[in-house]
């Protein structure tokens, strides 16, 4: 089957550095996807990756593995803004239309 | 940015009830999705559609079905819902990527 695997929840301080790892295994793969949620609100696009390396974009940064079918997504210098949960989401090589989606992360982010 | 908008932020209906979500984009996209978000569940595509009329199953589309008769709208209909419909539906639209979401309808069904 097709499952994407990232920690439920997690809790970092305020300035810090976190990392959320995600985990998948899936038919193909034609790319992985970084999205935020914040409570009651609309996921907005983080972060794609295809190719393996790390790809930095401000303070987040997403890194890729495809041989060993792996992901984190790097929060740097936390602001509480960004408590969130931080969904994970692959697009697998023989769908053109659809993502399966990890259950998110919900960072929670403390003074 | 795709700007997407959901009609109702909140509904509550009654077992057996037709329950319509309307669903509209305003930047001309072929694509648009609908899914559902349940607490410890990744999102889960109920529908999909890639063009005027067309339209695509997901993973869960029992119970669903799904009207797109103009490029900018897309409809999630409930014929007669149930309280295990009881979620928070979310519309994309965009790549199959860079989806742009809508703020979601949380459906409860007593």
């Amino acid at each position: 089957g097709q499952n994407i695997d990232q920690p439920t929840e997690m809790t970092a301080t305020e300035g810090a550095i976190v990392q959320i790892n995600c985990t998948y295994q899936t038919s193909g793969f034609n790319g992985l996807f970084w999205y935020q949620q914040h409570a009651g609100e609309a996921p907005t696009f983080l972060s794609y990756n295809v190719l393996d390396g790390l790809e930095e974009k401000g303070r987040f940064s997403s890194f890729l593995s495809r041989s060993k079918g792996y992901s984190y997504l790097l929060l740097k210098e936390l602001q509480m803004k960004d408590s969130a949960s931080y969904l994970c989401a692959v697009s697998p090589r023989d769908s053109n239309y659809q993502l399966i989606w990890g259950a998110g992360t919900k960072l929670i982010i403390k003074p | 940015d795709v700007k997407v908008t959901q009609s109702s932020r909140y509904l509550v209906k009654r077992t057996g009830e037709k329950v319509f979500l309307e669903c509209v984009q305003d930047m001309d996209h072929e694509n648009m999705f609908w899914y559902r978000q349940d607490p410890g569940l990744g999102l889960r595509l109920i529908y999909f559609s890639y063009d005027v009329k067309m339209k695509e199953k997901g993973d869960i589309p029992e119970g669903y079905s799904v009207s797109r008769e103009k490029k900018e709208r897309f409809s999630l209909i409930l014929e007669s819902a149930s309280t295990n419909q009881t979620s928070m539906y979310l519309c994309g639209a965009g790549s199959t990527g860079e989806l742009f979401f809508g703020e979601g309808s949380r459906l409860t069904v007593l």
